[in-house]
C-alpha cells in the first residue's frame, strides 16, 4: 500500500525556521496538504494543495513540492507552533487517502 | 457554521462491531462538493485515514481495513456511520469523523474535523 515519509522529529530554537518534509512516490501527481495537531485536539488544515494557506493560518506557515517530496515551513517558528505536523495525500488513482507518519515539532 | 459530532459506544468487547454516527448539523450532508470520511489515531500514534463516503453511498476504504469496515450514511438525518468489525485491542483510539473538500479537477481533503471520540476496545 502507498506510504508517506516523514521524520519522527524536527527541533528549533523560536525564530529560526522549521522544515517539516514529506516523501511519496505519487507526491509529482498528488497534491499535499499538512496538518497541525496540538495535544488532546482534532487536526487543523495549515497548507492545502502544496503551497495553499487557508484563511485564519498565519503567513509563516508554507508549502512547497519538489519531485517526491513536500516541505512545510514555518519561518520564524514560535513556541505555539510545537506540536505534532501530519503530511496527507492519495494514491495515485486519488481514491485512497493516507498520512504519513507524523513530525513532532519541538521549538525551545 | 457546520459542525461534525461523533457518538456512539465508548467501550466495545474484543471480536465485537464498533459502531459510530457523526452527525452534521448547520449544514447539510447532501452536497456535491463534499464528501465524509473518518479518521483514527491510537494513543500516543499517528493518523490513519479509514474510509471516505459521498452522499449517494459511494465510498473508499483503507485496503488495510476493507474487509472489516462498512460506511453508510442518512441523509435525511444528516449522519453518517462507521462500523468495523472483529475488533481488537489494536483497534483502540480516538475516531474523527470529518468534512472532505475538493472537486472533480482536485483532491479531497479533510476540512473539518469532529473533536473525536476515543474508543477502547476491552474486555
Amino acid at each position: 500500500s502507498y506510504e508517506l515519509t516523514q521524520a519522527p522529529s524536527v527541533s528549533v530554537s523560536p525564530g529560526q525556521t522549521a522544515r517539516i518534509t514529506c516523501s511519496g512516490d505519487a507526491l509529482p501527481k498528488r497534491y499535499a496538504y499538512w496538518y497541525q495537531q496540538k495535544s488532546g485536539q482534532a487536526p487543523v488544515l495549515v497548507i492545502y494543495e502544496d503551497n495553499k494557506r487557508p484563511s485564519g493560518i498565519p503567513e509563516r506557515f508554507s508549502g512547497s513540492t519538489s519531485g517526491t517530496m513536500a516541505t512545510l515551513t514555518i519561518s520564524g517558528a514560535q513556541v505555539e507552533d510545537e506540536g505534532g505536523y501530519f503530511c496527507y495525500s492519495t494514491d495515485n488513482a486519488g481514491n485512497h487517502g493516507v498520512f504519513g507518519g507524523g513530525t513532532k515539532l519541538t521549538v525551545l | 457554521q457546520l459542525q461534525l459530532q461523533e457518538s456512539g459506544p465508548r467501550l466495545v468487547k474484543p471480536s465485537e462491531t464498533l459502531s459510530l454516527t457523526c452527525t452534521v448539523s448547520g449544514g447539510s450532508i447532501s452536497s456535491s462538493s463534499h464528501y465524509w470520511g473518518w479518521v483514527r489515531q491510537p494513543p500516543g500514534k499517528g493518523l490513519e485515514w479509514i474510509g471516505s463516503l459521498f452522499f449517494t453511498g459511494t465510498s473508499y476504504y483503507n485496503t488495510s481495513l476493507k474487509s472489516r469496515v462498512t460506511l453508510s450514511v442518512d441523509t435525511s438525518r444528516d449522519q453518517f456511520s462507521l462500523r468495523l468489525s472483529s475488533v481488537t485491542a489494536a483497534d483502540t483510539a480516538v475516531y474523527y469523523c470529518a468534512r472532505e473538500t475538493g472537486s472533480a479537477t482536485s483532491d479531497f481533503y479533510f476540512d473539518l474535523w469532529g473533536q473525536g471520540f476515543l474508543v477502547t476496545v476491552s474486555s
